[in-house]
């Protein structure tokens, strides 16, 4: 099955610098790869997800890149609020199979220092 | 609209107790996916509803662990005879079409058990 490695599991910045966050997948087959965030106590909530058939996406202050011959895959937070500050997931699935298990890394804990 | 909702939020239960956790995915949802978040760790995948069907239950750590979805909406995930090990947070999560489709999955804000 698949398993993703995700790394730093913390990472300290200070507000307004950038946050970098590496995954990698072991499945060649996997093709959609989403972001969560979670706030303490909360919900995880999708933040950007990237697809196979692309290799970067951005939205405003976030993008993420993919790298499918290395099967790696990075999150990129510029411009760092401390409101910014959760723990992060990366996962990744093979999609549009009868495959239906997301599979999450162990998170990073982004801290960002006022 | 509505998101996922989840009950009860928080549940202690001794060992040995059965208990229930109860999902109310978004309206219209067709898949709805159960998962366990232990202490610092990632959601690692239960079960999978495709509407009232269970496709996938490779997730459920043993026997003691099921989960229905009988009319394709509200989703019940139970444990019996609850170990200290089960104790984590339990995470329900919907999307609008069949898995497997790469959608967005819409997470509840789980229930965390404590088991003593």
């Amino acid at each position: 099955g698949e398993n993703v490695e995700q790394h730093p599991s913390t990472l300290s910045v200070q507000e307004g610098d950038s946050a970098v966050i590496k995954c990698t997948y072991s499945d060649s087959a996997s093709n959609y790869f989403p972001w969560y965030k979670q706030e303490l106590g909360k919900r995880p909530q999708l933040i950007i997800d990237i697809r196979s058939n692309v290799g970067e996406k951005k939205d405003q202050r976030i993008a993420v890149t993919l790298n499918k011959t290395a099967k790696h895959f990075s999150l990129h937070i510029t411009e760092t609020q401390p409101e910014d500050s959760a723990v992060y997931f990366c996962a990744a699935i093979n999609s549009g199979g009868s495959n239906y298990k997301l599979t999450f890394g162990k998170g990073t804990l982004l801290t960002v220092n006022p | 609209g509505a998101g996922v909702s989840q009950s009860p939020r928080y549940k202690v239960a001794k060992r040995g107790q059965d208990v229930a956790l109860r999902c109310d995915p978004i309206s219209g949802h067709v898949s709805l996916f159960w998962y366990q978040q232990a202490l610092g760790q990632g959601p690692e995948f239960l079960t999978y509803f495709q509407n009232e069907a269970q496709l996938d239950k490779s997730g459920l750590p043993s026997d003691r662990f099921f989960a229905e979805r009988p009319e394709g909406s509200v989703s019940t995930l139970k444990i019996q005879r609850t170990q200290q090990e089960d104790s984590a947070v339990y995470l329900c999560a919907s999307s609008p079409l069949a898995g497997g489709l790469g959608e967005t999955q819409y997470f509840g804000p789980g229930t965390r058990l404590l088991v003593l």
